[in-house]
């Protein structure tokens, strides 16, 4: 079946760029998507990328895919204290098909 | 401007109690879906609905039901509320035009079963 796996925890300085990593096991997925959720507050959409695509960048963010190893990341440049959240990975067969969701990584953020 | 309403953000009853949680979109969306989500476990897929009066399990049904007489609307109900099913309930809906990735989330509603 499908999974999707994120490591539970990152800590990162202010200023540093943070790196969090996703992988998935279904290779039929075609959206990729990549959600934050802020302490008491629903998810909310950051960005996503379709299967056929390796990077895709809006502003703090850079979205790597390598398909091959079903690998996902979303590097953010400059993190900032407003950056600690839950970062879930998601993948999905089309744009409004049901999402299938990692365990979230917590990034926390620190001076 | 919110888009996916829940009616309630924190909710305690009593075990064995039938609990109503309520879902309300004004995108005009066809799809909607309840996860919910537990520390370590991320979101976990309940039911979900393409259309009005149409309902699909998802991965976790056990213990869940669901209705959707209008397409605004997606309750999710527990028939006998038990505390394994104390968690993090969201609401979420999609669908429209090409345009429109990914989905749209409501708040939450904290469920607590005692």
């Amino acid at each position: 079946g499908e999974d999707v796996e994120q490591s539970l925890f990152l800590s990162v300085r202010e200023g540093d760029s943070s790196v969090i990593n996703c992988t998935y096991t279904d290779s039929s997925s075609t959206y990729l998507y990549w959600y934050k959720q802020e302490p008491g507050a629903g998810l909310q959409l950051l960005t996503y990328i379709f299967s056929n695509m390796d990077m895709k960048q809006d502003q703090r963010l850079t979205v790597l895919l390598n398909k091959k190893d079903k690998h996902l990341s979303l590097r953010i440049a400059d993190t900032q204290t407003g950056d600690s959240a839950i970062y879930f990975c998601a993948e999905s067969i089309n744009h409004t098909d049901k999402l299938i969701f990692g365990t979230g990584t917590r990034l926390q953020v620190f001076p | 401007d919110v888009k996916v309403t829940q009616s309630s953000r924190y909710l305690v009853k009593r075990t064995g109690e039938k609990v109503f949680l309520e879902c309300v979109q004004d995108m005009d969306h066809e799809n909607m879906f309840w996860y919910r989500q537990d520390p370590g476990l991320g979101l976990r897929l309940i039911y979900f609905s393409y259309d009005v009066k149409m309902k699909e399990k998802g991965d976790i049904p056990e213990g869940y039901s669901v209705s959707r007489e209008k397409k605004e609307r997606f309750s999710l109900i527990l028939e006998s509320a038990s505390t394994n099913q104390t968690s993090m309930y969201l609401c979420a809906s999609s669908g429209g035009t090409d345009d429109n990735y990914g989905y749209t989330f409501g708040s939450g509603t904290r469920l607590t079963v005692v």
